[in-house]
């Protein structure tokens, strides 16, 4: 069955510091990937996909993400952190055939100090 | 493009009484929606995922009599909590997936408080 691991819980950055929030997965295929982000009280809006092709995702709000098969990671980053960028971070894997739903990691939340 | 719309954002009833959650899909349609509960500060549980026009399929443990799914169009899919109790307050959230680019559109949230 497919898994998501999001080993960091909590975050802290400064802001106009770097940031890379990383997500492992479990998947015996070629993994289709996404990063979501929610603000409290909201539901999820898309960073970003990855399906196949380049590695390297661009996505919303100058967020990217890279893909590495030997490593089974789809780590998150930005160059430069914004305060609005406080919120948490979903990442998931799915779907797989025959079943459409996506599996969720447990979230990372990331907090910004000035 | 690519938009859900959920209502109500927030809703209080009072314990044994039912409420419904809407979903729709507001410039495609949707093939299969989602449901999903989070508890505060944890991730995304999925209930059900249900497709037009036919039953909804429940995650394991959730009570299926309980959260009713339908899904009457490619537009729009609803939940109903029946007899709701304190337990059942939580922050539900809808999914849509959209044909075959693996595009999944969440909706807003809907914050259900059982008094």
């Amino acid at each position: 069955a497919q898994s998501v691991t999001q080993p960091d819980i909590h975050i802290t950055v400064s802001e106009g510091a770097s940031l890379e929030l990383r997500c492992n997965y479990s998947y015996g295929a070629t993994p289709y990937l996404f990063w979501y982000v929610q603000s409290p009280g909201q539901g999820l809006q898309l960073l970003l996909k990855y399906f196949s092709g380049d590695t390297l995702v661009q996505g919303i709000k100058g967020f990217e993400a890279e893909f590495k098969r030997s490593q089974s990671s789809f780590n998150l980053r930005k160059p430069s952190v914004h305060w609005s960028d406080a919120a948490e971070y979903f990442c998931a894997v799915g779907p797989t055939f025959g079943n459409e739903k996506l599996t969720f990691g447990t979230g990372t939340r990331l907090t910004i100090i000035p | 493009g690519a938009v859900v719309s959920q209502h109500p954002s927030w809703v209080i009833c009072k314990s044994g009484t039912s409420v419904k959650i809407e979903c729709r899909s507001l410039d495609f349609q949707a093939t299969t929606m989602f449901w999903y509960r989070q508890f505060p500060k944890q991730s995304l549980m999925l209930m059900a995922t249900s497709n037009e026009g036919s039953k909804a399929t429940y995650e394991q443990g959730v009570e299926k009599d309980k959260f009713l799914i339908n899904h009457a169009s490619l537009t729009l899919s609803t939940l109903t909590v029946t007899s709701a109790h304190p337990e059942d307050s939580s922050f539900y959230i809808c999914s849509a997936k959209r044909g075959q680019d693996y595009g999944y559109t969440f909706g807003s949230g809907t914050r259900l408080t059982v008094v």
